[in-house]
């Protein structure tokens, strides 16, 4: 199984909204990743959490929260975002050996509409 | 800072012909160069994975190969068909796990 999944794959939610958006693998990767990807524009890494630590990408606001309950799910918690966070968001993961990680493998992505 | 182009930015050829993609990068302390396809409005497709230490990966009619000291890397397709049509992406891993930067992209229009 080489899937990376996300759900949903569609989210419309206002300025004052609470949401999350998920991912799931099943393939025993260590390090999962949260890209933000704009139209026309290639993907921008927001976090990485490898073996549970997080890597935070310093340009990430903190209306945008990772949490990773556990080696195979990652979540990305949404509070008061801004009509220019509409992107396609994107989960990856990869395995990691001897500390450097390996092939990053996708999932479809979550297209998120901020009105 | 690593920064990462692609040349061409767009490019459109007959069907049958094999082509060149190139990615640069300023930055050649890097652990790996990947590859990928994206199609409009979906996720990335693992095309090629390099290491550092590696020069090339071949898979079907795709080859990547790999010169750190220059800072590129090129991906080559053979008999490029319909279905090759679709927006091309490198990405460098760095001296950082975290450090992940992709290229602009290349997008490929392959005519029937």
């Amino acid at each position: 199984d080489t899937e990376v999944t996300q759900t949903p794959k569609h989210l419309v939610m206002g300025m004052t909204n609470k949401k999350s958006l998920k991912c799931e693998q099943h393939m025993g990767h260590r390090a999962m990743y949260w890209y933000k990807q704009k139209a026309k524009k290639p993907p921008e890494l927001m976090f990485v959490y490898s073996y549970e630590k997080l890597s935070i990408n310093e340009s990430v606001p903190s209306r945008f929260s990772p949490e990773c309950p556990n080696s195979s799910l990652l979540n990305l918690h949404l509070h008061a975002l801004q009509p220019e966070d509409s992107a396609l968001y994107l989960c990856a993961s990869s395995q990691v050996e001897a500390g450097e990680e390996c092939e990053q493998y996708f999932g479809p992505g979550t297209r998120l509409t901020v009105t | 800072k690593q920064e990462v182009t692609q040349i061409p930015a767009a490019l459109s050829v007959p069907e049958g012909e094999n082509l060149v993609l190139n990615c640069s990068f300023t930055d050649s302390a890097i652990y790996n160069l990947q590859w990928f396809r994206q199609d409009p409005g979906k996720g990335l497709t693992s095309l090629l994975l390099i290491q550092s230490s590696q020069r090339e990966q071949t898979s079907g009619r795709l080859n990547a190969s790999l010169d750190k000291s220059s800072g590129r890397s090129t991906l080559y397709i053979a008999a490029s068909q319909p279905g090759d049509s679709a927006t091309y992406l490198c990405a460098v891993s760095g001296t950082s796990y975290d450090k992940v930067i992709f290229g602009p992209g290349t997008s490929l229009s392959v005519i029937p």
